[in-house]
């Protein structure tokens, strides 16, 4: 079976710009949780949705949003780039709600210049 | 406010060594805490999840363990070997509503052939 997966791999954008991530969960997980890992940190969690409704939002800015299809895949949103957007996102995915163990992706990696 | 700190940030040892990352936070009330491998610029790999009321788990070479009232955890890594290189990183859960993973800052090892 195929892991979570995330695309792009490498995504180099600038200021101002708006950015789309995307991840795939598991076949037959239903939550898809979203987290930034800025180098040398520990990953930080930005959103939670389960079954296409947000289930729970991290310390993030408007900017941030995403969103859950019928098929659980999700998109992770990022408008008006800026510098500190830079980073490894993270698509992590769990059988039920309460995320009792997630799996990740291998992630997006962000440049923002 | 849960925090979640690994000791030691970095660590080297030789091949074949028998190795213990350690995890503290600071809050008792967790639902559960899981290990997790990061190698440069990758996505998370998941290597143990310890419940609130196991005392240990164990995988291949790997052994966590979790003592809740004196908020430790920890990893343990027999006969190390080169590939073990990784930043190790350790997640704890909250019990409760508020069900989001708190991450400490990883410890780096390198394993020298």
């Amino acid at each position: 079976d195929a892991g979570v997966t995330q695309s792009p791999t490498h995504l180099i954008k600038t200021r101002g710009q708006q950015v789309t991530l995307r991840c795939s969960p598991i076949s037959g997980h239903k939550s898809v949780s979203w987290y930034q890992q800025v180098l040398g940190q520990g990953p930080q969690f930005i959103f939670q949705y389960y079954e296409k409704e947000e289930r729970g939002r991290g310390n993030f800015p408007d900017r941030f949003s995403a969103r859950q299809f019928p098929n659980y895949s999700s998109e992770l949103n990022v408008n008006a780039l800026l510098l500190g957007d830079s980073a490894l996102y993270l698509c992590a995915s769990s059988f039920r709600s309460d995320q009792n163990e997630q799996f990740f992706g291998p992630g997006t990696r962000l440049t923002v210049l | 406010k849960q925090e979640v700190t690994q000791i030691p940030a970095a660590l080297s040892v030789p091949e074949g060594e028998n190795l213990v990352l350690n995890c503290s936070f600071t809050d008792s009330a967790i639902y559960n805490l899981q290990w997790f491998r990061q190698d440069p610029g990758k996505g998370l790999t998941s290597l143990l999840l310890i419940q609130s009321s196991q005392r240990e788990q164990t995988s291949g070479r790997l052994n966590a363990s979790l003592d809740k009232s004196s908020g430790r955890s920890t990893l343990y890594i027999a006969a190390s070997q080169p590939g073990d290189s990784a930043t190790y990183l350790c997640a704890v859960r909250n019990a409760g509503n508020n069900r989001k993973l708190i991450w400490g800052l990883g410890t780096s090892l390198a394993v020298n052939p």
